[in-house]
């Protein structure tokens, strides 16, 4: 039973790119959060996709967008990227919002 | 809002002492609380939770239990391993999930 799965590894950019992460969520699971952390410190909610939907949102510009596609898998989309986005981007999926959550082994970005 | 504040770091302990990391939390609700261990190298992975006032959750060894009077979640193991060397980080859910900041711990033998 495979678990959550993102992709790339691994990504460098430079400012004023764009970028787009994937996630492939736990099987069996409907509900998909992204989290941005920086180094050092805990995950920080970007926001969490339901039924195609963006359902809550956390304190990120927009410039940070996402999207959720029919088999639950999802996207992240930063625009304008600045130095400060260099992180890691970890993808989580549950049942419910609010339910214990799987995540991948995130996406290291960084940004020159 | 919602929030969580954990025990700083780093946490440095010989092999087979007593551990624990505080907790504790801020919450309009009544909040799901939980405990993530993040090995070097890897993803966060679920240690324990607890739904409700005066649960306690369990997991390898290790204990926390949901306190509402002091609104306090702190975590505890009698006996560390060198295995255990990981970030450790609180979180509950609100109407969203809220991370503590990590609390590191290497235990040497």
């Amino acid at each position: 039973d495979a678990g959550v799965t993102q992709s790339p590894t691994h990504l460098i950019k430079t400012r004023g790119q764009q970028v787009t992460l994937r996630c492939s969520p736990k099987s069996g699971h409907d509900t998909v959060s992204w989290y941005q952390q920086a180094l050092g410190q805990g995950p920080q909610f970007i926001f969490q996709y339901y039924e195609e939907e963006e359902r809550q949102r956390g304190n990120f510009p927009d410039r940070f967008s996402g999207h959720q596609f029919p088999n639950y898998s999802s996207e992240l989309n930063v625009n304008a990227l600045l130095l400060g986005d260099s992180a890691l981007y970890l993808c989580a999926s549950s049942v419910l919002s609010d339910q214990p959550q799987h995540f991948g082994d995130g996406t290291r970005l960084s940004i020159l | 809002g919602d929030s969580v504040t954990q025990m700083e770091g780093p946490v440095t302990l010989s092999e087979e002492a007593f551990l624990t990391i505080n907790c504790t939390y801020t919450a309009t609700g009544y909040p799901s609380l939980f405990w993530y261990v993040q090995y070097p190298g890897e993803g966060l992975q679920l240690l324990l939770k607890a739904t409700k006032a005066d649960d306690k959750g369990s997991n390898k060894g290790f204990e926390a239990t949901y306190r509402k009077e002091t609104t306090s979640f702190h975590l505890e193991k009698g006996s560390v391993q060198v295995s255990d060397s990981a970030v450790y980080f609180c979180a509950l859910t609100g109407n969203q999930f809220y991370f503590g900041t990590g609390t590191s711990l290497t235990v040497i033998p």
